[in-house]
């Protein structure tokens, strides 16, 4: 079956323009987490959707980022005014919320954004 | 100091040989004890997972949890140019909003060399 998408899966933009990055979730995963990948820092979380709500936005490192979640399905990742500081990998990964056992997390390719 | 600590490498070894990959981990709270591969421009995928202390073997590949140390391993038996990737360990607690939350190592950029 199909697995988790993102778009783009390349970003060039220039600071202080913003962005959006999208994330197709496996269809009827329930939870969505976002992530950011850069050298040096790993892989650091973002937010967590459960169905179209963010019980956990802990990871957002300003309130240039947010990120929205619509029919418990399409997951889309704002940047404001980027920063070269921005310039990473962003992942997405879906699960199925599964209780009792290991929720395993599916990724999508990721985007590479590059902030010039 | 991070929660998971994980050697970046990068691990250069040449085919057949036998590969082990560590981490250590702060929090004692953690359940479940993954390794997760990663291709070059692709996302991580999970190898395996252990929970609580112990072993676990599947085919070529052996994963060990000692949480009195905070330490886990992966071993690769036999290893191949197609095990070139990174390797990054995860470990996983059940928080307050009833989900398992995910925190990742740094990865270990493995080599193979025919």
């Amino acid at each position: 079956g199909a697995g988790v998408s993102q778009s783009p899966s390349n970003k060039v933009t220039e600071k202080g323009k913003d962005v959006e990055l999208r994330c197709d979730p496996i269809s009827g995963h329930t939870a969505l987490y976002w992530y950011r990948q850069s050298l040096g820092q790993g892989l650091e979380f973002l937010i967590y959707f459960q169905g179209n709500s963010a019980p956990d936005k802990s990871g957002l490192p300003s309130d240039r980022f947010s990120a929205e979640r619509t029919g418990g399905s399409v997951s889309t990742l704002t940047i404001q005014r980027t920063q070269q500081e921005d310039s990473a990998v962003y992942l997405c990964a879906s699960s199925l919320e599964l209780a009792g056992t290991l929720d395993t997390q599916y990724f999508g390719p990721g985007t590479r954004l590059t902030v010039l | 100091q991070k929660e998971v600590e994980q050697d970046p490498g990068p691990l250069s070894v040449p085919e057949g040989a036998i590969v082990s990959l560590n981490c250590t981990y702060s929090n004692s709270a953690f359940q479940y004890f993954m390794w997760y591969r990663q291709y070059s421009r692709k996302g991580p995928e999970l190898l395996m997972y252990t929970y609580s202390s112990g072993n676990k073997e599947d085919g070529r590949f052996t994963a060990q949890v000692d949480k009195s140390s905070k330490y886990i391993s992966l071993f690769i038996r036999d290893s191949q140019p197609s095990d070139s990737a990174t390797y990054l360990c995860a470990m996983s607690v059940r928080v307050s909003g009833g989900y398992q939350k995910v925190t990742f190592g740094i990865g270990t950029k493995l080599q193979v060399i025919p």
